[in-house]
């Protein structure tokens, strides 16, 4: 299978800080990477979908401005959450798909956000 | 959009029993994933599906797309089984919808 790294694994903020999560397909170009958030005991909800060199595709509900999505290159995709609040804190986990034809999503290890 | 329910919601096992876990989809779809979430978040791959059978190991999984359902079988399950797994349809869009999981424990 293919693999995807996320970074930080876990990150403690203070409220009104921003912080950066990095997402990198280690061994393939990723078309597209989508980005997911998970509460404790919940399923994962896709929070947008990233395409190299065009702007984030955000779900309903999810603020752009709040979760600034940058997909760079065809290996790394950006997730920063602005002004964090304790509200924010949560499971914060990407994958990535090799290409329209090839679907299958390959997930990194999520990252853990903390915010006090 | 679609929905996507997964039965039963909490599983208790004897370790070496058999268990088959269930997804039921509303929508057709182009493709299925079945993951394991462990203990540490992390989403292990199990099964790319979009109709048919695979096996892997104790593993094996079944897709009747026509149908929209898809079944996780698990054989002779093991302490290490222990976890969610999450059934994930691909509807036309190119992102997958997790169902609410079924959350496994394999009692020694």
């Amino acid at each position: 299978g293919a693999v995807v790294s996320q970074h930080p694994s876990r990150v403690i903020c203070k409220s009104g800080t921003s912080v950066k999560i990095e997402c990198r397909s280690l061994d393939f170009q990723a078309t597209t990477m989508f980005w997911y958030r998970q509460f404790p005991k919940q399923s994962l909800m896709l929070m947008a979908t990233s395409n190299e060199g065009s702007k984030a595709t955000y779900e309903q509900g999810v603020e752009k401005d709040k979760f600034l999505i940058n997909h760079a290159s065809l290996t790394l995709s950006t997730l920063t959450v602005t002004s964090a609040h304790p509200e924010d804190s949560s499971f914060y986990i990407c994958s990535a798909t090799r290409s329209a034809m090839n679907t299958e999503a390959f997930f990194g290890q999520g990252t853990r956000l903390t915010v006090v | 959009g679609i929905q996507v329910e997964q039965s039963p919601p909490d599983l208790i096992l004897q370790e070496g029993a058999n268990s088959t876990l269930r997804c039921n989809f509303s929508d057709s779809v182009n493709n299925l994933q079945w993951f394991h979430q462990n203990p540490w978040g992390q989403l292990i791959n199990l099964f790319y599906i979009p109709s048919g059978t695979k096996q892997n190991g104790r593993l094996s999984a079944t897709t009747v797309a026509t149908e929209r359902y898809s079944l996780l079988y698990i054989s002779s399950s093991q302490t290490t089984d222990s976890g969610v797994y999450f059934c994930a349809p691909l509807p036309g869009r190119r992102a997958l919808t997790f169902g609410s999981g079924t959350r496994l424990q394999v009692q020694p």
